[in-house]
C-alpha cells in the first residue's frame, strides 16, 4: 500500500514548455486535490476532483489544467509554464465516506521555471 | 469565502518545554472541522489533531492538544514536552462538510525545537 504518490519529484522547465504532473492513489479513494505551496502563504488549492471523470476550479487554477480518467490517477497540466508557477505541488486524496474527513498527501513535486 | 489566519511566523522553544501555537478562522458556518497539519522537512504533510466544530470537548492526540474557542473563532496548538522531532512547520486549516471539503489553510508556523 503505497498510499500517495507523485511523479515525478522535481523538474526544472523552461518559460513556455509544457509539462505534466501524475499523482497516484492506492486506496481508493473518491476524492482527489492538487494544492501549490508557496513561502510565507501556506498551501493554495488548484483543482479537484469529486470521483472519476470529473474535475471542477479551486482557488488559483488560471494556467492548470487536470483530468481524472482514471479513479486512481489525478493528472496535473502546464501548457505554458511562467516563472510564477515555480512551487512546491501536492496531490491529495480521500474517501467520500465516513466522518474523519483526512486527505492523505503525496510527498510533493518541486517545480522550478526559469 | 473562509480565510485562516496564523500570526506567528516562526517560534523557537527548548526541549521538553510548552508551546502554543495560534491560529484564527472567519466564518459564517456553523459545522466545520478544523485540522493542524505538521510539515517536517521531509515535506511530507502529516496529520496531527483534527476538532469538529460540534464537539465542545477539545481534542488531544498525546503530546498535542487544543483550545478551540469556537465563539471567538479561535484554534491553537498546544505541544507538551516538545521534542527534537516536534521541529516542522505547523499548518492550520479549515474544512466544511458539505460538498467537495476543500481545506483551507493558514500560512504556517515554523516551529523550531532546540536542545
Amino acid at each position: 500500500n503505497a498510499g500517495v504518490t507523485q511523479t515525478p519529484k522535481f523538474r526544472v522547465l523552461k518559460t513556455g514548455q509544457s509539462m505534466t504532473l501524475l499523482c497516484a492513489q492506492d486506496m481508493n479513494h473518491e476524492y482527489m486535490y492538487w494544492y501549490r505551496q508557496d513561502p510565507g502563504m501556506g498551501l493554495r488549492l488548484i483543482h479537484y476532483s469529486v470521483g472519476e471523470g470529473t474535475t471542477a476550479k479551486g482557488e488559483v487554477p488560471d494556467g492548470y489544467n487536470v483530468s481524472r480518467l482514471k479513479k486512481q490517477n489525478f493528472l496535473l497540466g502546464l501548457e505554458s509554464a511562467a516563472p510564477s508557477q515555480t512551487s512546491v505541488y501536492f496531490c491529495a486524496s480521500r474517501t467520500g465516506s465516513g466522518s474523519t474527513y483526512e486527505q492523505y498527501f503525496g510527498p510533493g513535486t518541486r517545480l522550478t521555471v526559469t | 469565502a473562509q480565510t485562516v489566519t496564523q500570526s506567528q511566523p516562526e517560534m523557537s522553544v527548548q526541549e521538553a518545554e510548552t508551546v502554543t501555537l495560534s491560529c484564527t478562522y472567519d466564518t459564517s458556518e456553523n459545522n466545520y472541522y478544523l485540522f493542524w497539519y505538521k510539515q517536517p522537512p521531509s515535506r511530507q504533510m502529516i496529520l496531527v489533531i483534527r476538532q469538529e466544530a460540534y464537539k465542545q470537548q477539545n481534542a488531544t492526540e498525546n503530546r498535542f492538544s487544543v483550545n478551540f474557542q469556537k465563539a471567538a473563532k479561535s484554534f491553537s496548538l498546544k505541544i507538551s514536552d516538545s521534542q527534537l522531532g516536534d521541529t516542522a512547520m505547523y499548518f492550520c486549516a479549515f474544512m466544511k462538510p458539505l460538498g467537495a471539503q476543500k481545506l483551507v489553510f493558514g500560512q504556517g508556523t515554523r516551529l523550531t525545537i532546540n536542545p
